[in-house]
Order: C-alpha cells, then structure tokens, then sequence
C-alpha cells in the first residue's frame, strides 16, 4: 500500500498569497496517477487536479499541480477567500488508492 | 454531469451489516468505475472499493473479508454491504464516479455524503 504523507498539516496564509502544498508518496506513484481535492466542511470532496498537473473541468487556473515521481505539490497563486478548506491528494495509481491525511489551508 | 445520490440507514446495530445504495444519473454506466469512499468523523478519506458494470471488482484490503459490492445495471444503482460492524465503521459515506479508461482514473464526482453510525 502507498503511504501519502501530506504537509503542512495546516497552513495559515492571508488572501491573495501563493499556498504551496506537499504530498510525498512511500513509494513511487505509477505514470503520475496523482490527484487533489478539496473539502470544504460539510461537503463532499471537490476534484481539483488529476494526473498530477492536469486542472479539473471548471477548476481556476490559479490551481497548479507539478511532480512525478514521490513528490508532488499543489500550488495556489493568489488565495481567494473561497479557497481556505481541507486539501488532500490521491494515489490511483496502484490499489488499494491512498488519501492523503490533508492539510488544512486557514486563513491568518 | 453525473449525479450520484447514498440512499440506506444512517444507524445500524454493531455486528450488523451496513447497506448502502447509490442511485447515478447524467451517463451511461460504462463510462465510469463506481465507487464507495468513506471519512470517519473528523478525520480523512479512505476509498473502500469500486465496481465496473461488467461486475468487475476491487476491494481495499483493509476491508475485503466484510465488504462486498454490486452493480444493478438496469437500475443505475450500485451497493455497498459492510459486515459485522463496529464502531469503528462510522463515517460519512460516499459514492464516487471515476472515468474508466481501462485504468483506474479520479474520482470526478461525488455524492453528498452519508453518515452512518454504528451504535446500539
């Protein structure tokens, strides 16, 4: 089983500043079957990225993924309000398909 | 854009069987792979298992001896029956869609969640 260690745990930033999460894997994850999402309290869990760099339909391009490999990152240019929420990314690239713990993104 | 919706009882007895159904709509069921994920209270998200309309499976290990899914193709729905269970086992319920390209992709689309508690 792949091990998803995300970090921070939580991140304080102020709107309009650049996030930058990190997802680093156990193992190599097979052809950057990397997702994030987004969870927001009380909802379901929103897809952000998938194949590690590829934006979801509708997701705003200040949304950015990058990596390969073990590491992986997801990278917010300019905080909007609406993004401060709980972030995890996924593994599908061999089963069982991991979460991460999440980092939660507040703001300061 | 496709539509999931958990349907079951949101309390069940400990060392009783959890069944969940999820109604889809908006595709065809070939398209995707189907899903259940689940987050206990507070904390994060684990995938459980996923089936294909051809009755494909695959279960996470974690839970494989308890879990079992299955697909009712000429109703678009797919279930979920968790044996035997426990504290431990309550958690908001999901369903998710993941596209199927012969690989196992994203869990595009999600249901609302579900809560299901385990309590006598």
């Amino acid at each position: 089983e792949i091990v998803l260690t995300q970090s921070p745990g939580t991140l304080s930033l102020s709107p309009g500043e650049r996030a930058t999460l990190s997802c680093r894997a156990s193992q190599s994850v097979r052809s950057r079957y990397l997702a994030w999402y987004q969870q927001k309290p009380g909802q379901a869990p929103r897809l952000l990225v998938f194949r590690a760099s590829n934006r979801a339909t509708g997701i705003p391009d200040r949304f950015s993924g990058s990596g390969s490999g073990t590491d992986f990152t997801l990278s917010i240019s300019r905080l909007e309000p609406e993004d401060f929420a709980v972030y995890y990314c996924q593994q599908y690239g061999s089963s069982p398909y991991t979460f991460g713990q999440g980092t939660t993104l507040e703001i300061k | 854009q496709v539509q999931l919706q958990v349907s079951g009882p949101g309390l069940v007895n400990p060392s009783e069987t959890l069944s969940l159904t999820c109604s889809f709509s908006g595709t065809s069921i070939s398209k995707y792979y189907w899903n259940w994920i689940r987050q206990p209270p507070g904390k994060g998200l684990e995938w459980l298992a996923y089936i294909y309309y051809t009755g494909s499976t695959d279960y996470n290990p974690s839970l494989k001896s308890r879990v079992t899914i299955s697909v009712d193709t000429s109703k678009n729905q797919f279930s979920l029956k968790l044996r035997s269970v426990t504290a431990a086992d309550t958690a908001v319920y999901y369903c998710g869609a993941s596209w199927y390209d012969g690989e196992m992709s994203a869990f595009t689309f999600w249901s609302r969640g579900t809560m299901v508690s385990v309590s006598s």
